[in-house]
């Protein structure tokens, strides 16, 4: 299993502002991932955070928007960039600790970051 | 392509009555399926997941589902709720074989004394 952690838990920003919000697990894995659920919706993927290379992100997400960073195997980061009030999320990170590409298990989930942009 | 259908987003139930969510799903291959919880203002907990082994799965808290091919369905069911059980359930299915997640949009599930 794995045990993730983000920070901030929540926070309040300015349009126009950048947050970064990191994520770190409590043993090495294979895969992390980051979501976004917008209020009363579901998650949707936004990237793959790819150890000590680009992110692969979703169709509808870009670099220059979520720049991501993984630079080992219990930590990744995502930048939230020029905000607006329809970044107002949740953002999740999760950690698959199985083999890249092998039979799906468990992916465990972060807590969550409630951004709130004015 | 994969895709979940979660085909309540409400469910009301009262309390010691059984529950039933219901998920389909599409998939060009074997897919791999979970049920998620959500409670209020905390993570994603797993309930159980379906990776190809026996058909009827057993989770925590008395929550099961069994994986039907033949109907594509993967519905989640629990034989008495508790009030604790309140939350937002989210069915899901992988993508390929990058370990994607595919998430429906989820089932409220309400429960009332």
């Amino acid at each position: 299993s794995a045990v993730i952690s983000q920070k901030p838990s929540r926070d309040i920003c300015q349009r126009g502002t950048s947050l970064t919000i990191q994520c770190q697990v409590d043993s090495q894995v294979t895969m992390m991932f980051w979501y976004r659920q917008q209020p009363g919706q579901s998650l949707t993927l936004i990237a793959t955070a790819n150890q000590g290379s680009e992110a692969t992100y979703e169709s509808g997400f870009v670099i220059d928007k979520f720049p991501i960073s993984r630079p080992n195997l219990t930590f990744s980061t995502l930048t939230v960039s020029n905000m607006s009030p329809e970044d107002s999320s949740i953002y999740l990170c999760s950690a698959y600790p199985g083999l890249a590409g092998g039979r799906a298990d468990t992916q465990y989930f972060g807590p969550g970051t409630r951004l709130t942009v004015l | 392509a994969q895709s979940v259908t979660q085909l309540d987003s409400h469910v009301s139930v009262s309390e010691g009555t059984p529950v039933l969510l219901r998920c389909n799903y599409s998939s060009s291959y074997s897919p791999s399926l979970f049920w998620y919880v959500q409670h209020p203002n905390k993570g994603l907990q797993l309930l159980l997941k379906y990776t190809s082994a026996a058909t009827l799965v057993k989770g925590i808290n008395g929550f099961e589902a069994e994986f039907k091919k033949s109907e594509t369905s993967f519905h989640l069911t629990k034989p008495s709720a508790h009030m604790s059980d309140a939350a937002e359930y989210f069915c899901v299915v992988t993508s390929g074989g990058y370990n994607k997640l595919i998430f429906g949009a989820g089932t409220r599930l309400a429960v009332h004394p």
